[in-house]
C-alpha cells in the first residue's frame, strides 16, 4: 500500500520553542493531508484538515496560529508547534488519501515532549 | 458531527478464543467505516473496511458486520494470537467534502497465550 512518512519520529523540545513536524506521501500525491493528536491511552482526535495550496481547515477547539499546517506540494504537509508549551506534548499523526474515496494511510506519528 | 462509540475499553482473551468488538455512530450519511489497528509508539494500520452498500466483509480471521438500520458495526477476530495484542479503532466517515474520519475510542485487545 501507499507510504506516509513523519518526520521526526521523536523531539524533545524547551517550552516557548517552536516544532516543524513533516508529513510526506513518498509514492504518491496527495490533495489532502489530515493531522491527528493522541494523548496516551486516548483516541485520536482530528485537528485539522490539509489541503495543498489552500489554508487548512482547523476543528472546533484548535487553535490556528498555535498549530500552523502548510501543505506547500502534493506530498508534503507541515505542522508547527509554535511557542510549545508543556501541554502540547502529544503523539502528533498525519494521514493521506491517494484517492478521494480511497483508503486513509497514516504516518508512523512524531512524538513532542516539550520540557 | 459524527460521534462513534465503542465498546469494550479493554478485551482480554485467550489464544485460540474469538474477540468482538463494538462501535455505534450516530451520523445516518456515514458511509465508510474503517477498523485500525495501533501498537505501542506508531500509528494506526487499516486491517479492514467495509462501505454502507455491504452488510458483511471477511478478510481471513477478520470479519466485520455492518447494520445501517441500528448504525452499529462490529469487529470480530477469530482464532486470536498474541500478535493480535494491541489497541483496536473503529471509524466512520461520509457524506460530501474531504470525509474525514471520525474514531471510536479505542479497545485494548489482549491476547493471552
Amino acid at each position: 500500500g501507499a507510504v506516509v512518512s513523519q518526520h521526526p519520529s521523536r523531539v524533545i523540545c524547551k517550552s516557548g520553542t517552536s516544532v516543524k513536524i513533516e508529513c510526506r506521501s513518498l509514492d504518491f500525491q496527495a490533495t489532502t493531508m489530515f493531522w491527528y493528536r493522541q494523548f496516551p491511552k486516548q483516541s485520536l482526535m482530528l485537528m485539522a484538515t490539509s489541503n495543498e495550496g489552500s489554508k487548512a481547515t482547523y476543528e472546533q477547539g484548535v487553535e490556528k496560529d498555535k498549530f500552523l499546517i502548510n501543505h506547500a506540494s502534493l506530498t508534503l504537509s507541515t505542522l508547527t508547534v509554535t511557542s510549545a508549551h508543556p501541554e502540547d506534548s502529544s503523539f502528533y499523526i498525519c494521514s493521506a488519501r491517494d484517492r478521494p474515496d480511497g483508503e486513509l494511510f497514516f504516518g508512523e506519528g512524531s512524538r513532542l515532549t516539550v520540557l | 458531527g459524527e460521534n462513534v462509540e465503542q465498546h469494550p475499553s479493554t478485551l482480554s482473551v485467550q489464544e485460540g478464543d474469538s474477540a468482538v468488538i463494538k462501535c455505534t455512530y450516530s451520523d445516518s450519511a456515514s458511509n465508510y467505516f474503517p477498523w485500525y489497528k495501533q501498537e505501542l509508539g506508531k500509528g494506526p494500520q487499516l486491517i479492514i473496511d467495509i462501505r454502507s452498500n455491504v452488510g458483511e466483509k471477511k478478510d481471513q480471521r477478520i470479519a466485520v458486520t455492518l447494520n445501517k438500520t441500528a448504525k452499529h458495526f462490529s469487529l470480530h477476530i477469530t482464532e486470536t494470537q498474541p500478535e493480535d495484542s494491541a489497541v483496536y479503532f473503529c471509524a466512520a466517515s461520509g457524506g460530501a467534502g474531504f470525509q474525514k474520519l471520525v474514531f471510536g475510542t479505542g479497545t485494548r485487545l489482549l491476547v493471552s497465550p
